[in-house]
C-alpha cells in the first residue's frame, strides 16, 4: 500500500536554530498538508498546499514556517527560528481530493 | 464554529464489548467525516469516514452513525479487542482542510 514517508523521525534542534522537515508524498497526490499534534494534544492543521502554492494555512502557520515542493517528490516544512513551543510531532498528509487523507509517520521535533 | 468537540476523553472497556465515541460539529459546511486511529508514536490511519448524505456506515467492526440535524456523528466498535486499545480521533472537512476532535483513548481490557 502506498506510503508518506517523513525524515528524520526525530530531530532535536537549540532553540532559534533553523529546522526542515522532509515529506515524501504518495505520488498520484495532488493535495499536501502538514499537521501538528503537542503531546498528548490534538491533530492541529497548518497548511495545505496545491498546484504549487498555499491553498489555506492556519494562525500557527505564521512568518516563521513555510512550505516547499522543490521537485516532484519532496514537500517540506521549513521553521525559520525554533521555539520551545515548536516541539512536537510534525506529520505530513496528502491526498488525491478533499478526503482520503494519508498520513505519514510523523517527524518529532524538540527544541532544547 | 471550526471545533468538533468530541467525547469521553478515555474509555475502558472489556473484551468483546461495544465502544463508542461521540463527537459533534457547528459548522454546517463540513461535508466529509472520518475516524481516525492512532497507535503511540504512529502517524493517524483513516478507519472509516461517511458523508453527510447518509446516516449510517459500517465496515467490519467499525459503524459510523450519523445524526446530521443534530450536527453529531458518533464511532460504534463491536467485539472490541485488545489490539483496538489506541486513541481515536473523530474529524471533520470542508474545503482543504480537516479540524480534528480531542481525541479518545481507548483501552480494551481482556
Amino acid at each position: 500500500e502506498p506510503e508518506v514517508t517523513q525524515t528524520p523521525s526525530h530531530q532535536v534542534t537549540q532553540m532559534g536554530q533553523e529546522v526542515i522537515l522532509r515529506c515524501v508524498p504518495i505520488s498520484n497526490h495532488l493535495y499536501f498538508y502538514w499537521y501538528r499534534q503537542i503531546l498528548g494534544q490534538k491533530v492541529e492543521f497548518l497548511v495545505s498546499f496545491y498546484n504549487n502554492e498555499i491553498s489555506e494555512k492556519s494562525e500557527i502557520f505564521d512568518d516563521q514556517f513555510s512550505v516547499e515542493r522543490p521537485d516532484g517528490s519532496n514537500f517540506t516544512l521549513k521553521i525559520r527560528s525554533t521555539k520551545l513551543e515548536d516541539s512536537a510531532m510534525y506529520f505530513c498528509a496528502s491526498t488525491q481530493g478533499w478526503d482520503g487523507y494519508t498520513f505519514g509517520s510523523g517527524t518529532r521535533l524538540t527544541v532544547v | 464554529q471550526q471545533q468538533v468537540k468530541q467525547s469521553p476523553q478515555s474509555l475502558i472497556v472489556q473484551k468483546g464489548g461495544i465502544s463508542i465515541i461521540n463527537c459533534a460539529y457547528e459548522n454546517t459546511a463540513f461535508d466529509y467525516f472520518p475516524w481516525y486511529q492512532q497507535f503511540p508514536g504512529k502517524g493517524p490511519a483513516l478507519l472509516i469516514a461517511i458523508r453527510p448524505d447518509v446516516s449510517e456506515k459500517k465496515e467490519g467492526r467499525f459503524t459510523i452513525s450519523f445524526n446530521k440535524s443534530a450536527k453529531q456523528f458518533s464511532l460504534h466498535i463491536m467485539d472490541s479487542q485488545p489490539g483496538d486499545s489506541a486513541t481515536y480521533f473523530c474529524a471533520a472537512s470542508s474545503a482543504d482542510k480537516l479540524i480534528f476532535g480531542t481525541g479518545t483513548r481507548l483501552q480494551v481490557f481482556p
